[in-house]
């Protein structure tokens, strides 16, 4: 079975400034995704980052970043120049690779405080 | 824009009454689900179905069922709705193998 790990339930930031969300997942697969999404007020589900596991290189988008250690199955969200408009609800999820199911974590809730 | 459309946004039921929820997709996405909101616990997978007519239980599929007729649309069934079904409900779609899910925007579900 997976099991996807979030230990942080609340984290603050202060615009501008810099702050990693922590995931650890449990899997006995080789190959597989990791996802972080984003859930603001507005309720929808929002995809951040997308990494596969086979890929070495960890992902980025714009501020977005991953810090992606396989071996430790640890697979943080670095989120910098914070703004705003990233308040939201985080989550981590895990899928195999031959597989269409997603493994949710219960989520880091972040406020970026102006 | 792509999108997968929850008919209600907010929905009050009585105990005891037959509930269904309506999630719509228009991305020819094979697989469709239905997960659980509650604070603390995550998303919890209810059923998914990964073709027309096919499904399988999650985690928690206790008190619930599924319909899938058409591709592009995925129902969930509470036969008989109790006050420990109040929950937020988000339906997800996603294309083959590792597909990134697009969800959508939930169905908030109290049971009185």
């Amino acid at each position: 079975a997976q099991t996807v790990t979030q230990s942080q339930p609340e984290m603050s930031v202060q615009e501008a400034e810099t702050v990693t969300l922590s995931c650890t997942y449990d899997t006995s697969e080789n190959n597989y995704y990791l996802f972080w999404y984003k859930q603001p007020p507005s309720r929808q589900m929002i995809l951040v980052i997308r990494q596969e596991a086979y890929k070495q290189q960890n992902a980025t988008e714009n501020r977005f970043s991953v810090n992606f250690q396989k071996a430790a199955k640890s697979f943080s969200l670095k989120i910098s120049d914070s703004q705003l408009g990233d308040t939201a609800m985080y989550f981590c999820a895990f899928m195999k690779l031959t597989g269409n199911q997603f493994y949710f974590g219960t989520g880091t809730s972040l406020t970026v405080i102006p | 824009d792509v999108k997968v459309t929850q008919s209600s946004r907010y929905l009050v039921k009585r105990t005891g009454e037959k509930v269904f929820l309506e999630c719509v997709q228009d991305m020819d996405h094979e697989n469709m689900f239905w997960y659980r909101q509650d604070p603390g616990l995550g998303l919890r997978l209810i059923y998914f179905s990964y073709d027309v007519k096919m499904k399988e239980k999650g985690d928690i599929p206790e008190g619930y069922s599924v319909s899938r007729e058409k591709k592009e649309r995925f129902s969930l069934i509470l036969e008989s709705a109790s006050t420990n079904q109040t929950s937020m409900y988000l339906c997800a779609s996603s294309g083959g193998t590792g597909g990134k899910g697009t969800f959508g925007s939930g169905t908030r579900l109290t049971v009185v």
